[in-house]
């Protein structure tokens, strides 16, 4: 089955500075990798998804960027601000239709004001 | 609009209750999925209906019993569960057919085995 393996599992970035997690994935039919934010308490808010087929997607201050040669993914937030303090998981998905997500670890993002 | 429910959002059970968590969205979702997620981890899949039928169970113990009574609502039936049991309980929907779609989360249900 999938793998998707998640680094830095806990990032601390001064607000106003550029935060970037990656993530790796083992199944090379994977060809869809969502991210999702959560806050205490609350459930997975999806932020940003690309596809196999593409290898960067933008949206104002985030951005994802896929390597499939490499089997990795990023997530870039730029200008960080303190509402962007939150756990941040990507994850992979290999079907298509219906199919469950494999998620990483998570990253605890910490904004310093 | 992207929302789905979840009712309960707490849950106190003992281990000899029997207990449902209810999902619903109104998106035209056709695929709905029901997901563990235990503190400090990543949500873990348990069970995906695709167009109301069950197709994966992720070797999910039978206490917990899956329900997909039509195309807008999900169950989770609960029983004779363990303290190991407590955890979220996330159900997500999104649309299905040849590609990958977004996988829209509601808030949980957080479930405590006593």
């Amino acid at each position: 089955g999938e793998n998707v393996e998640q680094h830095p599992s806990t990032l601390s970035v001064q607000e106003g500075d550029s935060a970037v997690i990656k993530c790796t994935y083992s199944d090379s039919a994977s060809n869809y990798f969502p991210w999702y934010k959560q806050e205490l308490g609350k459930g997975p808010q999806l932020i940003i998804d690309i596809r196999s087929n593409v290898g960067e997607k933008k949206d104002q201050r985030i951005a994802v960027t896929l390597n499939k040669t490499a089997k990795h993914f990023s997530l870039h937030i730029t200008e960080t601000q303190p509402e962007d303090s939150a756990v941040y998981f990507c994850a992979a998905c290999s079907g298509g239709g219906a199919d469950g997500l494999t998620f990483g670890k998570g990253t605890h993002l910490i904004i310093q004001p | 609009d992207t929302e789905v429910t979840q009712t309960p959002k707490h849950l106190v059970m003992g281990m000899t209750n029997k207990k449902s968590l209810k999902c619903e969205q109104h998106m035209g979702h056709r695929a709905m999925y029901w997901y563990k997620q235990k503190a400090k981890k990543p949500p873990e899949l348990m069970f995906v209906y695709s167009y109301e039928k069950l197709s994966i169970n992720e070797s999910v113990p039978s206490r917990f019993s899956p329900e997909c009574p039509n195309s807008s609502l999900l169950n989770l039936h609960l029983h004779a569960l363990q303290p190991e049991d407590s955890a979220l309980y996330l159900c997500a929907s999104s649309h299905t057919g040849t590609g990958s779609y977004e996988q829209y989360f509601g808030p949980g249900t957080r479930l405590t085995v006593t």
